[in-house]
């Protein structure tokens, strides 16, 4: 268990829709990191957060958004859904202390997408 | 080298081999290179952060090598066992990008 929470596991929408995937960090870690994967496509970066201040952005789609709140969970928000949407989002968080550029990922276990 | 690669894609060795991964990355603004081991239906687990050049690093019979100079990074696994079968990424952590992985199948 890294100790990274994400909600939920399975989700299943129509095209058009907005989905909101949800990711609670492990404890003391101030970095929130959303990566997506499709098939046969390795891990893409999306985002990243720092102490709820946006860090890092990768290929993220415009349709895409996400925010850390005071708490330090994050939530990735997902809209105007597309087939090619349907992918295993993952959230992982790291070390927000010392070694903040060099810290190992810590994965949660992924919210799956499917988009009919 | 302007992304993250790693080859073999694929590998499939007896109980027993030993084998080792490629992990090709830019060899400027580098902070740390990770490994991680990934198991069907689970998520990524680091096993190496890596980060100064000739960096080694062993736990059990996994070891890994670092050169930052010319950009890449070998994963070693020494007597490959059933268990050992996952995919294995790396992590150019600069630009928080994964390589592709080297799926792994180990036979009995």
């Amino acid at each position: 268990d890294s100790g990274v929470t994400q909600t939920p596991k399975h989700l299943i929408t129509a095209t058009g829709q907005r989905v909101t995937l949800r990711c609670s960090p492990r404890s003391g870690d101030l970095s929130v990191y959303w990566y997506q994967q499709s098939l046969d496509q390795g891990l893409q970066f999306l985002i990243q957060y720092y102490n709820g201040e946006e860090r890092a952005k990768g290929n993220i789609l415009e349709r895409f958004s996400a925010q850390q709140f005071p708490d330090l969970h994050s939530e990735l928000n997902l809209s105007s859904l597309e087939l090619g949407d349907s992918a295993l989002y993952f959230c992982a968080s790291s070390l927000g202390t010392g070694n903040v550029v060099t810290g190992e990922l810590f994965f949660g276990e992924g919210s799956r997408l499917t988009v009919l | 080298i302007l992304n993250v690669e790693q080859s073999p894609q694929s590998l499939h060795v007896q109980e027993g081999d030993s084998t080792n991964f490629t992990c090709s990355f830019p060899s400027s603004n580098f902070y740390a290179l990770h490994w991680y081991r990934w198991e069907t239906a689970k998520s990524p687990e680091a096993l190496f952060v890596m980060t100064l050049n000739g960096d080694e690093k062993k736990k059990g019979r996994i070891s890994a090598t670092l050169n930052t100079k010319e950009g890449y990074s070998y994963l070693y696994i020494k007597g490959s066992q059933p268990e050992d079968s996952a995919t294995y990424l790396c992590a150019f952590r600069s630009t928080l990008t994964f390589g592709k992985g080297t799926m792994l199948l180990v036979s009995p």
